[in-house]
């Protein structure tokens, strides 16, 4: 299994604003995965981060709403920029497991509120 | 790429009865389906998962039966407990889509004792 940790776990932000997740995994891997959660809502993959190149994003969201870093191979950034109130939501960091069955691992989630 | 549709969307119990989630998914190159279960405010957990090659699996009260064929597959909670009361989401890994776990939406299982 890989221990994730997330930070902040909760967030209130003003609308406009930009904030910066961090995703710290206790082992090295290869690709780290973001998932928003929106309320009531199920998990949806934003993007993919490689160490080492851009991340891949999933349709509907672009790298200038959702820039990432991939510095090392156990932490990743993701930044939420120009938050408005839609953006409120859990977002995820989540990474395979060491033998790549397909299981993913969570982080705990960052729980964000845009007023 | 891959779709998945789950349902029901809310499903209550009681203690003790049984309780099936179902979902059906499009790509019929996928093969690995989890399933997940997250308890309010807690992160998703993996309960079980099935691959393409087996039709069923059983750990304790849980098991998964999968349907190639018919591409959908099902999870089943005998004996419920309060304590297995959350949101349960299904998932598969569709080749086509990068080997990217899609998810369903989700059944919040609710278990009255």
């Amino acid at each position: 299994s890989a221990v994730i940790s997330q930070k902040p776990s909760r967030d209130i932000c003003q609308r406009g604003t930009s904030l910066t997740i961090q995703c710290q995994v206790d082992s090295q891997v290869t690709m780290m995965f973001w998932y928003r959660q929106q309320p009531g809502q199920s998990l949806t993959l934003i993007a993919t981060a490689n160490q080492g190149s851009e991340a891949t994003y999933e349709s509907g969201f672009v790298i200038d709403k959702f820039p990432i870093s991939r510095p090392n191979l156990t932490f990743s950034t993701l930044t939420v920029s120009n938050m408005s109130p839609e953006d409120s939501s859990i977002y995820l960091c989540s990474v395979e497991g060491l033998t790549y069955t397909g299981e993913l691992f969570f982080g705990e989630g960052s729980r964000l509120t845009v007023l | 790429g891959e779709n998945v549709e789950q349902h029901p969307s809310t499903l209550s119990v009681q203690e003790g009865d049984s309780a099936v989630i179902k979902c059906t998914y499009s790509d019929s190159a996928s093969n690995y389906f989890p399933w997940y279960k997250q308890e309010l405010g807690k992160r998703p957990q993996l309960i079980i998962d099935i691959r393409s090659n087996v039709g069923e699996k059983k750990d304790q009260r849980i098991a998964v039966t999968l349907n190639k064929t018919a591409k959908h597959f099902s999870l089943h909670i005998t004996e419920t407990q309060p304590e297995d009361s959350a949101v349960y989401f299904c998932a598969a890994i569709s080749h086509n889509a990068g080997n990217m776990l899609t998810f369903g939406g989700g059944t919040r299982l609710m278990v009255k004792p």
